[in-house]
């Protein structure tokens, strides 16, 4: 399996709270991605990162924002929790060309009361 | 139209049979195809990639078919193991790979 770790692995919290998922990777892959997964709509992109410092939105990345200051780690952030964010959230890496599949963390089972 | 449509199921088969599934893409110049699996409340994993010759893979086949725009995935001598959500899932190129995942197609392998 890839090595790639996401934490936490589950987390409950209150709306308006500020809320931060980690995705580690050793695999030294460039390219980086958070998902959303909900009933009915399979699994939408949030944010992207092709690089240290490189990050695009993906199709639903309002109230999110993310970080990538190492080759390793992707951080997503949701400012302020609305409970239309309770979610599982995936990360996916590849190391990128047209033909290459993307390989998923574990995910993060988040709860905003 | 949807980007990439699927049949959710479930589509429910005796273990031994011989099931298929089809996914449609609306987006012609789309480059890279794969077929996932996903069991409940894990993650996605990679099943397969779809070549344009068509590929097998054990009990697995699959095949594009450019003309109508759609993939296929064909599952022979099912196993109750089998039994999963199969994600299709396209690449429509443009530098930084962004794919648009199909919400699923259920199998259930019964005994």
């Amino acid at each position: 399996d890839a090595g790639i770790t996401q934490s936490p692995r589950h987390k409950v919290t209150e709306t308006g709270t500020p809320v931060t998922l980690r995705c580690h990777q050793t695999e030294n892959h460039r390219y980086m991605y958070w998902y959303r997964q909900d009933p009915g709509h399979g699994l939408r992109l949030i944010h992207y990162s092709y690089g240290v410092k490189d990050t695009d939105k993906g199709e639903v990345s309002d109230g999110y924002s993310v970080s990538r200051s190492k080759t390793e780690d992707f951080l997503l952030t949701l400012e302020s929790a609305t409970s239309s964010q309770t979610s599982v959230y995936f990360c996916a890496i590849s190391d990128g060309g047209a033909n290459q599949p993307q390989h998923f963390g574990d995910g993060t089972r988040l709860s905003i009361l | 139209r949807k980007e990439v449509e699927q049949d959710p199921g479930p589509f429910n088969v005796p273990e031994g049979a011989t099931v298929a599934f089809n996914c449609t893409y609306s987006n012609s110049a789309s480059q890279s195809f794969f077929w996932y699996r996903q069991d409940c409340r894990k993650e996605p994993k990679l099943l397969m990639s779809v070549y344009s010759s068509g590929n097998e893979d054990g009990r697995f086949t699959a095949q594009l078919n450019r003309a109508s725009q759609y993939i296929s995935l064909l599952i022979r001598d099912s196993k109750l193991s089998d039994s999963a959500t199969y994600l299709c899932v396209v690449n429509k190129g443009g530098g930084y790979q962004k794919v648009t995942f199909g919400t699923g197609t259920k199998l259930q392998v019964i005994p």
